[in-house]
């Protein structure tokens, strides 16, 4: 069946690199995403990778795919606290979208 | 600018009301979605629609309905059948085709508390 898992709560201080980590259970994925919500607003995607990928930066953000172990995460670089907010991780399957629970990333100064 | 509306923002409605969200989108996108976001329960489909005048269950379609007149168009009723209303929805929109890569705009959602 579809199952998106991602811990609930992150912590990290200004400057630090923060890993949030997610893992899927459907083995046909073609793409998977990350979505970053700001409070009280809707998702916005922050960046996706396709599935014979490993590996995806965009400037201070890496995704990293593991296909063996449905594995993945996405790494920030100098994490700052405009980047406190909640992230999800999303599988494409079958035309639909299934999303994670959602990491709350918290940045303290 | 080109994007997802919903209104409104905040809605407080008793019990046994029923209660529809609205949703508009210039894109030109032709599937629309409604999710709903509960804390630590991520985002939960209710209905989606690919194309005008068709639409589909979701995972949590129960207590909700939809209707897609229009392109620009979806509005979620929640009826007085969902047995625990209270929740953040969000509407969402994509395009479709070969080159779709399943990305989807959201609107800044509603928040509904059922008093």
């Amino acid at each position: 069946g579809e199952d998106v898992e991602q811990s609930l709560f992150l912590s990290v201080r200004e400057g630090d690199s923060s890993v949030i980590n997610c893992t899927y259970t459907d083995s046909s994925s073609t793409y998977l995403y990350w979505y970053k919500q700001e409070p009280g607003a809707g998702l916005q995607l922050l960046t996706y990778i396709f599935s014979n990928m490993d590996m995806k930066q965009d400037q201070r953000l890496t995704v990293l795919l593991n296909k063996k172990d449905k594995h993945l995460s996405l790494r920030i670089a100098d994490t700052q606290t405009g980047d406190s907010a909640i992230y999800f991780c999303a599988d494409l399957q079958g035309g639909k979208l299934i999303f994670g629970q959602g990491t709350e990333l918290s940045v303290k100064p | 600018d080109g994007g997802i509306t919903q209104s409104p923002k905040y809605l407080f409605r008793k019990e046994g009301q029923n209660v529809t969200l609205s949703c508009e989108q210039n894109l030109n996108h032709d599937a629309m979605y409604w999710y709903r976001q509960d804390p630590g329960q991520g985002l939960r489909l209710i209905y989606y629609s690919q194309i005008v005048n068709d639409f589909q269950k979701g995972d949590i379609a129960e207590g909700y309905s939809v209707s897609r007149e229009k392109k620009e168009s979806f509005p979620l009723t929640v009826t007085s059948a969902q047995k625990n209303p209270t929740a953040f929805y969000l509407c969402a929109s994509s395009t479709q085709g070969v080159s779709n890569t399943g990305e989807l705009f959201f609107g800044e959602g509603s928040r509904l508390t059922v008093l």
